[in-house]
Parts: C-alpha cells; structure tokens; sequence
C-alpha cells in the first residue's frame, strides 16, 4: 500500500516568509508526528497528533511554529516569519499507535535564503 | 541525561566483519524498542522491533536486556549496503511517542 508522503519535497523561502509543509500519513493510521532534522544531526522531535489532537506539542521550537491535523489524516506543518536557523528538512511519521512502530516520509528539505 | 544515548561512531568495518552496537534508556519503565537504520539525506526506516526474547532477521540480531535497559543490535557477516546510521528508539513509559536516539554510524569498508 501507500506510504507516507509529503509535499513539497524541497521548499526554498526568503527569510520572514511563511511556509506550509503537507503530510499524508498511511491510511488508517491515527498517530502521526512531524520532526526536524539539521544537516548531520539527528531528528528533533517536534509535536505528535492521536486522531487531529495534539497531546504532545512539547517539540514545538517557537510560537512561529504550529501544526495541525484534520479528518484523522492529512497535516500541516505551518512556520510563520521564517529564520535561516529553520532550514532543515522536516519529516512526518505515523503510526497504528502511539507505541507501535513509525513509518516516515521522504521528508521536505526547507532553506531560508 | 538523555533518554536514549548511543555512541555517535563512526564504526568503521571491513567486509564480513561482524559488528554490535549498545544503546541504553534512562526509562525503566519502557515498553516498546526498535531500531531503524537512516542512510545519508534519506528518512528513517524501520529495521526491526526488539523483543524481551530477542529476536533475529537475516544477519541482524537484537537483544533486550530490562535489568540493564540496554539494547544491542549485532550485524554479522556485513555488507557494504549496510553502512548507514543506526537508530535506537524507545516508548518511554507514560509518553505516547517514541524517543529516538542520535544514532551510531558504520562505515562497511571494501
């Protein structure tokens, strides 16, 4: 079956600019999570949806950053005012649980010139 | 302390070495583990879910050991495409998402 997409997978934004990152989870699955990976570091847990209610927003870096979920199954990942420290790619999992195991996406490679 | 810590490597292995990589979590109470392997500018992919029992796919071995809350991967017999960053991750109890560590990288050489 499907994976989990997202779109776009590269994005290229000028700094103060907002920007919309899209994931489409494995159907079926009610968790899904979004992270952040710096070059050569590793990922960055940044908030966690059971159904469209986040109980795990703890990840979130700044009040620029928000995300949310709708019909148990596509998210957005919103960053508003972009900086250059928000470059990074931004990966989405999900999973049939919060316990079980995740399922990334190919990620979406953000720059902010 | 860090939840779940690796050693960052890098492991560097000739062919057909065998190769073990430690992790351990500060939770005890941890439920669910896993490893995942990520190659460079890739996602992570799940590589195997790690059982109380221990468990075994091909040339990977994981093993669980609660008392010491550490996990171990082994890989015999490596290959040049098994040369990637090695992930340990954690349900760490009373969380409802996983804890992944900054992961362990080998290098398979020719």
């Amino acid at each position: 079956g499907a994976g989990v997409s997202q779109s776009p997978s590269n994005k290229v934004t000028e700094k103060g600019k907002d920007v919309e990152l899209r994931c489409d989870p494995i159907s079926g699955h009610t968790a899904l999570y979004w992270y952040r990976q710096r070059l050569g570091q590793g990922l960055e847990f940044l908030i966690y949806f059971q159904g469209n209610s986040a109980p795990d927003k703890s990840g979130l870096p700044s009040d620029r950053f928000s995300a949310e979920r709708t019909g148990e199954s596509v998210s957005t990942l919103t960053i508003q005012r972009t900086q250059q420290e928000d470059s990074a790619v931004y990966l989405c999992a999900s999973s049939s649980t919060g316990a079980n195991a995740q399922f990334f996406g190919p990620g979406t490679r953000l720059t902010v010139l | 302390r860090k939840e779940v810590e690796q050693d960052p490597g890098p492991f560097n292995v000739p062919e057909g070495a065998t190769v073990a990589f430690n992790c351990t979590y500060s939770n005890s109470a941890s439920q669910s583990f896993f490893w995942y392997r990520q190659d460079c500018r890739k996602e992570p992919k799940l590589l195997m879910s790690v059982y109380s029992s221990g468990n075994e796919d091909g040339r990977f071995t994981a093993q669980l050991n609660r008392a010491s809350q550490y996990i171990s991967l082994l890989i015999r017999d490596s290959k040049l495409s098994d040369s990637a960053t090695y992930l340990c991750v954690v349900n760490p109890a009373g969380r409802r998402a996983l804890t992944f560590g900054s992961g362990t990288r080998l290098q398979v050489q020719p």
